[in-house]
């Protein structure tokens, strides 16, 4: 299994540019969510998703947009980029049949840089 | 609403010593508390959690973690650190109907000397 695999690992914005993050598992697991880590910061909760077509709004959803059309495929995306948005962005899964005590599984993150 | 507290930034032992990295949470209702481990380059990857039951839990590389509600501490602990600990580590605190929502500290990054 390849776990949860993100593209692309590094990409630099222009201020104003779209893009989109992609973000997929084959755990066949229900629940995915996106993160975002600030330096010092830790990670804060963007959006999330408990299944195909249902998704739901994080600590910091502002500036982002997401949809869940298959289980395995959770794509990030950001509509006009602005500096406030240059972070390392992670994507994690987990069953969820047990709640928020499940472990999740994280992907190795996407370096963006707005500029 | 939670909260978790890692006290230092950054933790700085020599290798074979005692490592103590120090996570305080707040919470109004039984917590589930966790520690992951970020590796250079790496996603985060779970090292331990407590759920319910034992309050003493072990995770993996010889880490430990003790629960103490009287302190609403989730402290984490090895007794001989090795250079492969170096890495940064977050402590999460979530609770039952927080909607599957994990609040994460700010993590320590631990450094090992030789």
């Amino acid at each position: 299994n390849a776990g949860v695999t993100q593209t692309p690992k590094f990409r630099i914005l222009k201020i104003g540019q779209s893009m989109t993050l992609q973000c997929a598992q084959d755990m066949n697991h229900n629940y995915m969510y996106w993160y975002r880590q600030d330096p010092g910061m830790g990670l804060k909760l963007i959006y999330y998703s408990v299944g195909a077509g249902i998704t739901d709004k994080g600590e910091v959803p502002n500036g982002y947009n997401v949809s869940r059309s298959t289980t395995e495929d959770f794509p990030l995306r950001l509509e006009l980029a602005a500096p406030s948005q240059t972070s390392v962005y992670f994507c994690a899964s987990s069953y969820g049949l047990a709640g928020v005590q499940e472990t999740q599984y994280f992907g190795p993150g996407t370096r963006l840089l707005v500029l | 609403a939670q909260s978790v507290t890692q006290l230092g930034s950054h933790v700085s032992v020599s290798e074979g010593a005692l490592v103590l990295l120090r996570c305080n949470y707040s919470s109004s209702v039984p917590p589930y508390l966790f520690w992951y481990v970020q590796y250079p380059n790496q996603g985060l990857q779970l090292l331990l959690k407590y759920t319910t039951g034992a309050t003493l839990v072990k995770g993996i590389n010889g880490f430990e973690a003790e629960f103490k509600k009287s302190e609403t501490s989730f402290h984490l602990t090895k007794p001989s650190a090795h250079m492969s600990d170096a890495a940064e580590y977050f402590c999460a605190v979530g609770t039952w109907g927080s909607s599957y929502k994990l609040i994460f500290g700010s993590g320590t990054r631990l450094l090992v000397r030789p």
